[in-house]
């Protein structure tokens, strides 16, 4: 299976403050037709995953520009340009590349 | 709008069948690029994929689950049907259902107990 690793565990942010988030696959998510299948979710408290971003850098609708998602291969990075009170929660990669899809361990973002 | 509820029963005891409905609404599950997909979580927040069918009836499991699983669509009453036979307390956990990767229900709570 490819195992998602994410750094950090947690992360304190204060409002208005970039965050970044590392995520570091076993194996290359490059997929042979060129595209690479690696996703960020947040799920705030009570409530189910959201989808954010998709295929490492591209936003699904209304979700705000200051996040963004970078990275290629193996190593991937969600960051916030600016936190926002409403950021809190648990994020989440996740590979589709290779069967059995794979979630990262999460990172857990507080609002200081 | 997208909306997706799952059902079911909130305990099961160990080494029955768990059988999960997801209803949808806001799509249709009849176009070979349509799926419906469950992942659980578990009580430490774990993700887990679990199955995934699409609107041409192919069906993917996870390799770990693939013996106790079995998902069914029913495309007239927008629903389909998760079943996991020989449940244990390592299963107890939240089951979501999802379209595809981009929007999930509210998820289910599963106890698995004596």
């Amino acid at each position: 299976d490819v195992v998602l690793t994410q750094t950090p565990v947690s992360l304190s942010v204060t409002p208005g403050q970039p965050a970044s988030i590392s995520c570091k696959s076993s194996q290359s998510l490059l997929h042979g037709d060129g595209k690479t299948y690696l996703y960020w979710y947040l799920q705030k408290p009570g409530q189910p995953p959201q989808l954010l971003i998709y295929e490492v850098s591209t936003r699904l609708a209304g979700v705000p520009d200051r996040f963004s998602g970078s990275g290629s291969g193996t190593d991937f990075t969600l960051k916030i340009s600016r936190v926002a009170a409403e950021d809190l929660g648990v994020y989440y990669c996740m590979q589709t590349v290779q069967l059995p899809l794979t979630f990262g361990g999460g990172t857990k973002v507080e609002i200081k | 709008q997208i909306t997706l509820k799952e059902s079911g029963p909130p305990l099961v005891k160990p080494t029955q069948t768990l059988t999960l409905t997801c209803t949808f609404s806001g799509f249709s599950l009849s176009t070979s690029e349509a799926s419906v997909g469950w992942i659980r979580q578990s009580p430490t927040k774990a993700l887990e994929w679990i199955a995934i069918i699409y609107g041409d009836d192919d069906k993917v499991y996870n390799p770990s689950l693939e013996r106790r699983l079995t998902i069914t669509k029913d495309t007239s009453r927008n629903q389909v049907v998760l079943t996991m036979t020989n449940m244990a307390p390592e299963d107890t956990g939240t089951f979501y259902c999802g379209r595809g990767l981009d929007h999930w229900g509210q998820g289910a709570l599963v106890t698995v107990s004596s």
